[in-house]
């Protein structure tokens, strides 16, 4: 039961272009979500976050954006750098505790 | 500030084998978390501890794997004996506390292939 999906296992756009990646979630006991970023050989860092009682999110070049209804949250890179070509994990958590659902992650290339 | 320490780093073991890591969390950090990463999957939680007790052990193996965390610093996860579907990257985490909005950081993790 996969209660958190990212159905795009990759993306590629140029450098200073803007970069979408989508994960969409199923478990409505959910309230609060997380982007992480991983780099090779490294454990996943943080990124944004955003509660359920907004729909946006944003910090300097990334902006997270929440759509309730259609269970669908997006993380927006503009401009994207080379340097954030990584795997982008989707998280979430529900009001239980502290517990993260991750999804599958979307592998993110940005090109000079 | 020193983040999370794991070791070691890579380990090959043959099927029904032991295995055992280690994680050191950040300093003051009372939540620690464990996670398995199989490939081509995002990391899926096996273990929460706050301090040294254990808050959330839902999605452990319970037949094979164990996890301790005495004196509620660092802490072991072992398998025993270990599978082919084992194989994966075990990840550390820490935060502060537990709850919503509470960064988790993780260590580099452990690389496991059983053959």
């Amino acid at each position: 039961d996969q209660q958190v999906k990212q159905n795009s296992p990759s993306l590629s756009v140029q450098e200073g272009r803007i970069s979408i990646l989508n994960c969409d979630y199923t478990n409505s006991m959910f309230d609060y979500f997380l982007w992480y970023k991983k780099y090779p050989a490294e454990g996943p860092t943080f990124l944004i976050s955003i509660s359920s009682i907004k729909d946006k999110n944003e910090d300097g070049r990334f902006t997270v954006f929440l759509n309730k209804s259609a269970k669908h949250l997006s993380l927006h890179i503009v401009p994207s750098q080379p340097g954030d070509s990584a795997v982008y994990f989707c998280a979430a958590s529900g009001a239980s505790g502290s517990r993260l659902t991750f999804g599958e992650g979307t592998q993110l290339t940005v090109n000079p | 500030e020193a983040g999370v320490a794991q070791s070691p780093r890579y380990k090959i073991i043959e099927k029904r084998q032991s295995v055992a890591f280690w994680c050191n969390p950040i300093s003051g950090h009372a939540t620690l978390y464990w996670y398995q990463q199989i490939l081509g999957q995002g990391p899926k939680l096996l273990i929460q501890f706050q301090n040294n007790g254990v808050v959330d052990d839902s999605q452990l193996p319970k037949d094979r794997f164990s996890a301790e965390r005495l004196k509620g610093v660092d802490s072991t996860l072992k398998i025993q004996p270990a599978k082919l579907e084992d194989s994966a990257v075990y990840l550390c985490a820490s935060s502060l506390y537990r709850g919503r909005g509470n960064e988790q950081f993780f260590g580099p993790g452990t690389r496991l292939t059983v053959l």
